[in-house]
């Protein structure tokens, strides 16, 4: 296992254009997280996966954003109809933990090395 | 939004010298993590505290962590050039949210 793989590493679109990320997290994890991260600042949290269930999304996850994780394995983060703002590195993580009381209370990701969009 | 926030925004060292960063959080939390971020790249994680610890150690890093004042700090002694990069932290909150919130970094320049 090479580790958390996102595709494409770079992106650049025009306005209004879709795009599509996809995170290969490692294989033993159960779960997936899409952090935003602009220029200067901490990764920003935008959406969780346990498995191929949706726990969390932000308020940053406008209707434009949707995520997905089919089959509990890949996950693929689309933006429709971009924007400049949504320039940005878009980064996946995973890690492995049991839900509820059975957790570590330990959760410590395995991040990828970032999809940079630049939106023109 | 960001959890905590860091300070200094920016550090500027010689080799050799220590380096200090100290972060700070709004909501009480289970535990407090620092990671490593080079430029242009994914965050590597570097150490854990759990709340009901104190100080951590793990190679030339060194973490503190006071809960009454909800704030860390991360030491890392004898630095190298290869530890140019930011440093953040991150917290997981004690009330069921799975999800880590970052502050906003430590930008670290070790000079030769």
């Amino acid at each position: 296992d090479t580790g958390v793989s996102q595709d494409p590493r770079h992106k650049i679109t025009k306005r209004g254009q879709n795009v599509t990320f996809r995170c290969d997290p490692i294989s033993e994890h159960n779960r997936l997280y899409w952090y935003r991260q602009t220029l200067g600042q901490g990764p920003e949290f935008l959406t969780y996966f346990q498995n191929e269930a949706q726990l969390e999304k932000s308020r940053l996850l406008s209707d434009r954003f949707s995520a997905e994780r089919p089959k509990g394995s890949f996950s693929t983060l689309e933006i429709q109809r971009t924007e400049q703002g949504d320039s940005a590195m878009y980064l996946c993580a995973s890690s492995f933990d049991l839900p509820g009381r059975m957790s570590s209370g330990a959760n410590v990701l395995t991040f990828g090395a970032g999809s940079r969009l630049t939106v023109l | 939004s960001q959890q905590g926030e860091e300070d200094p925004q920016a550090l500027s060292i010689q080799e050799g010298e220590n380096a200090t960063m100290n972060c700070s959080y709004k909501t009480s939390i289970n535990n407090l993590q620092w990671y490593r971020q080079n430029s242009g790249r994914g965050l590597v994680h570097l150490i854990l505290i759990r709340s009901n610890e104190r100080e951590k150690h793990s190679g030339r890093l060194r973490v503190t962590l006071d809960t009454s004042k909800k704030s860390s700090s991360l030491l890392i002694t004898a630095s190298r050039a290869a530890d140019t990069a930011s440093y953040f932290c991150a917290t997981e909150r004690d009330t069921g949210f799975q999800k880590l919130v970052f502050g906003t970094g430590t930008r670290l320049l070790v000079s030769p």
